[in-house]
């Protein structure tokens, strides 16, 4: 159980494009799904917090227009790189906790979509 | 949330038994230590977490020191396919109502040599 689904797995697009990324919760719901970036030899950086049915909440230095997201259910989010240019290339990775009981549960994460921006 | 020290990286022979430090010395009562591991080009995986007791799942054990300053995370039989960066991560667990991010730092590079 607690599978975390993203799609695309990989995609390549022109520079000025707009890219839509999702993410589903396949066996549970999650109102809260969390977006992750990751450039080649780093870790991990949280852009945003995704809720469902309200506005997402964006780290620091996390454009908010330009990576717009939307979670309309309560198993699934979606991440769109708008105008994307070279340097949005990376590694996206969500993720999403199941909720039960008190809140000690692990947060299950997709396996990434990797975007190539040429 | 604390922060955690790991090492950068660490060697284990195929067949042995990997163990991976974790430093949490400003842990506080209520928070957690999670592990997780990430493979190249794939998402992180869960392994285990605890809070003071001592864990064991299929995959791995977790023993946490008394003081809960630090903890181990072991792989009892390391195979090649365990070869990943490991993210030892400590955290509150705070009621259903709020949904607490996770911040990864730079985890162990943990290399299962033949």
């Amino acid at each position: 159980g607690a599978v975390v689904s993203q799609h695309p797995s990989w995609v390549i697009c022109k520079s000025g494009t707009s890219v839509k990324i999702e993410c589903r919760s396949l066996d549970f719901q999650a109102t809260t799904m969390f977006w992750y970036r990751q450039f080649p030899k780093q870790s991990l950086m949280l852009m945003a917090t995704s809720n469902e049915g309200s506005k997402a909440t964006y780290e620091q230095g996390v454009e908010k227009d330009k990576f717009l997201i939307n979670h309309a259910s309560l198993t699934l989010s979606t991440l769109t790189v708008t105008s994307a240019h070279p340097e949005d290339s990376s590694f996206y990775i969500c993720s999403a906790r199941v909720r039960k009981g008190t809140s000690n549960q692990p947060q299950h994460f997709g396996d990434g979509t990797r975007l190539s921006i040429l | 949330d604390a922060k955690t020290t790991q090492p950068t990286s660490m060697d284990c022979a195929e067949g042995r038994a990997a163990n991976l430090p974790c430093n949490h010395s400003t842990i506080s009562g209520n928070e957690y230590v999670y592990w997780y591991r990430q493979i190249h080009s794939q998402g992180p995986q869960y392994i285990i977490h605890g809070l003071k007791n001592n864990e064991t799942n299929e995959m791995a054990s977790l023993i946490i020191t008394e003081d809960r300053k630090s903890s181990t995370l072991i792989l009892p039989h390391a195979t090649l396919r365990d070869t990943a960066v490991y993210y030892c991560i400590v955290r509150v667990a705070r009621s259903m109502n709020r949904d607490d991010k996770i911040i990864f730092g730079k985890g162990t590079r943990l290399h299962i040599l033949p």
